[in-house]
């Protein structure tokens, strides 16, 4: 079974703290996602990454920065951390390739409440 | 830009009635269509998906159907059980130098036993 896990399902920080959410996936795949997920708007991506000291920004990078330096983890960090960064985070990976769609695999989700 | 529109939002159902959940894209280049089911607690799971070359699919229970020149596409459950209740999400995928993939906003589905 495809893995994916999150350092954290539950986490309280207060305004400007530094936050660091990690995800470990077991599958060998070569991208990765961080996405928010808030309450009658889905899931949006905030940041991705295709390999290892790779990213790309996704729809809501601001306030947000991510670490790959190995394959199998990727971290998202809050620099300054702010209330309306309080959400649902979820992280999932998937392999790429170039003739067919993959699905995402994601974690169980961090919930992340900033005061 | 890729938008995807879910309806409706909440859904109650009798168990053993049927519920469709219905989703309105905007970028015809889609070609991928992948419905998600998040269980309370959980990460979203794939359960199904649609390719813009077939109008529609039946896993079982569950099924989808896809209309490209209208840009709908819709998920239909059938004989509901109580283990269906849970969000879903329905999403759109371009391929571009990933896969990037836009959700819809969910659905609550409830099936009351």
């Amino acid at each position: 079974d495809v893995k994916v896990t999150q350092s954290s399902r539950y986490l309280v920080k207060r305004t400007g703290e530094k936050v660091f959410l990690e995800c470990v996936q077991d599958m060998d795949h070569e991208n990765m996602f961080w996405y928010r997920q808030d309450p009658g708007l889905g899931l949006r991506l905030i940041y991705f990454s295709y390999d290892v000291k790779m990213k790309e920004k996704g729809d809501i990078p601001e306030g947000y920065s991510v670490s790959r330096e190995k394959k199998e983890r990727f971290s998202l960090i809050l620099e300054s951390a702010s209330t309306n960064q309080t959400s649902m985070y979820l992280c999932a990976s998937t392999n790429w390739t170039s003739g067919s769609y993959n699905e995402q695999f994601f974690g169980p989700g961090t919930r992340l409440t900033v005061l | 830009g890729e938008n995807v529109e879910q309806h409706p939002s909440t859904l109650s159902v009798q168990e053993g009635d049927s519920a469709v959940i219905k989703c309105t894209y905007s970028d015809s280049a889609s070609n991928y269509f992948p419905w998600y089911k998040q269980e309370l607690g959980k990460g979203p799971q794939l359960i199904i998906d649609i390719r813009s070359n077939v109008g529609e699919k039946k896993d079982q229970r569950i099924a989808v159907t896809l209309n490209k020149t209208a840009k709908h596409f819709s998920l239909h459950i059938t004989e509901t059980q109580p283990e269906d209740s849970a969000v879903y999400f329905c999403a759109e995928a371009l391929k571009t130098s990933y896969d990037k993939v836009i959700f819809g906003p969910g659905t609550s589905l409830s099936v009351i036993p």
